[in-house]
């Protein structure tokens, strides 16, 4: 088992472009979630899937960002149209749910810087 | 909406010193509470958890024990070490709430020699 991997782990882009992150869950965890951190803040909470289907979404999750998780395996976030704002720490993490509270474990996390 | 309120740091202390940082959470259900830890450079670890009240969570030396009367799930470690130093959030998740996690603002460690 390698744990949650996330590419890139660095990505700089210019305002106005398109950036697609990719998250590797651990085998077999049925969910996945992605989050954002700021510089010096707590991840917030962006959208989660379970299996294929994305059951929840923050009202942080704009229309310029849209996730998707084909297969129920590896899941991308694809920002359009980047802006200044959207620069942060994106985080990964999946686990295994059950019907009671599971354990997340996260990715290294991509670092999006947006010029 | 739920919510998690920790002492704000940085903390700095010396190597064998004893250790709190406080949290508090506002849950509209039972929440399972979390600490997570993110060293140096390196992606969030779980530390500890507790799934119900009375519970204590406790690993490499740390612990915390989950307070339903007082809404309360401080981390203590009797003696810190300097490789303990590293930024440590509290979090909260609701299994009637999508179990995403609710974090805390962070409380950042500094231990020195």
């Amino acid at each position: 088992d390698t744990g949650v991997s996330q590419d890139p782990r660095h990505k700089i882009t210019k305002r106005g472009q398109n950036v697609t992150f990719r998250c590797d869950p651990i085998s077999e965890h049925n969910r996945l979630y992605w989050y954002r951190q700021t510089l010096g803040q707590g991840p917030e909470f962006l959208t989660y899937f379970q299996n294929e289907a994305q059951l929840e979404k923050s009202r942080l999750l704009s229309d310029r960002f849209s996730a998707e998780r084909p297969k129920g395996s590896f899941s991308t976030l694809e920002i359009q149209r980047t802006e200044q704002g959207d620069s942060a720490m994106y985080l990964c993490a999946s686990s295994f749910g059950g019907r009671y509270t599971d354990t997340q474990y996260f990715g290294p996390g991509t670092r999006l810087t947006v010029l | 909406g739920d919510s998690v309120t920790q002492m704000e740091g940085p903390v700095t202390l010396s190597e064998e010193a004893f250790l709190t940082i406080n949290c508090t959470y506002t849950a509209t259900g039972y929440p399972s509470l979390f600490w997570y830890v993110q060293y140096p450079g390196e992606g969030l670890q779980l530390l500890l958890k507790a799934t119900k009240a009375d519970d204590k969570g406790s690993n490499k030396g740390f612990e915390a024990t989950y307070r339903k009367e007082t809404t309360s799930f401080h981390l203590e470690k009797g003696s810190v070490q300097v490789s303990d130093s590293a930024v440590y959030f509290c979090a909260l998740s609701e299994s009637n709430a999508g179990n995403m996690l609710t974090f805390g603002g962070g409380t950042r460690l500094m231990v020195k020699p």
